[in-house]
């Protein structure tokens, strides 16, 4: 069975500071991965989609970026975090060439202080 | 006007009672819909995941898509303490991204 790892699950950083959040995916072979920021009572909104290693799809142009090294870790980062990046951040995968059936991990919440 | 609306509740039911969950939406061209629901501080669990219009149930859960009304609901029969979560309503075109519902707050009372 597929399972999903996203760590650390909880971050207190200062502004200004850089930002590794770590995303794996066991079980499947070439799945597609996503990032998502959800909001309290905004929903979630998609950061950013990989089909392949080094394939980076931006939806929001923003403080972030990602990378996907290898087939089944996907990174979310920032060299300098404003305090609009707080927000609890989803890591989730979906066989390949299937984008609508999608599986979470359990999330990292970052708190920019 | 967002693409997919969802009352956000909270929406409060005794144990026992029958939920119904809903979600409106304005893009003609989804085909594909999903039902997460969410406990505190995790991730979201895929619950239901239907193509087209129709219904599909599974055990106690209930998915029905009238697309001739925009409109998706999910219904959950002899609710428990253990439904109460957070239930997002998730929507896509072939091949595109998911949009999400801001979701609906349910409680269920033992």
């Amino acid at each position: 069975s597929q399972t999903i790892h996203q760590w650390p699950a909880t971050l207190v950083q200062p502004v200004g500071s850089p930002l590794s959040l770590e995303c794996t995916v066991e079980g499947t072979s070439n799945p597609n991965l996503y990032w998502y920021r959800q909001a309290a009572g905004r929903g979630l909104q998609l950061l950013f989609y990989s089909v392949g290693i080094g394939q980076i799809s931006s939806e929001v142009p923003q403080n972030l970026s990602a990378s996907r090294p290898q087939d089944r870790q996907f990174i979310l980062s920032s060299k300098k975090l404003l305090l609009s990046d707080s927000g609890f951040y989803l890591c989730a995968w979906s066989r390949p060439g299937a984008y609508n059936e999608q599986f979470f991990g359990p999330g990292t919440r970052l708190t920019v202080l | 006007q967002k693409e997919v609306e969802q009352d956000p509740g909270p929406l409060s039911v005794p144990e026992g009672a029958i939920v119904s969950l809903n979600c409106t939406y304005s893009n003609s061209a989804f085909q594909y819909f999903m039902w997460y629901r969410q406990y505190s501080r995790k991730g979201p669990e895929l619950l239901m995941y239907t193509y087209s219009s129709g219904n599909k149930e599974d055990g106690r859960f209930t998915a029905q898509v009238d697309k001739s009304s925009k409109y998706i609901s999910l219904f959950i029969r002899d609710s428990q303490p253990s439904d109460s979560a957070t239930y997002l309503c998730a929507m896509s075109e072939y091949g595109n991204k998911l949009v999400f519902g801001a979701g609906t707050i349910l409680r269920v009372k033992s």
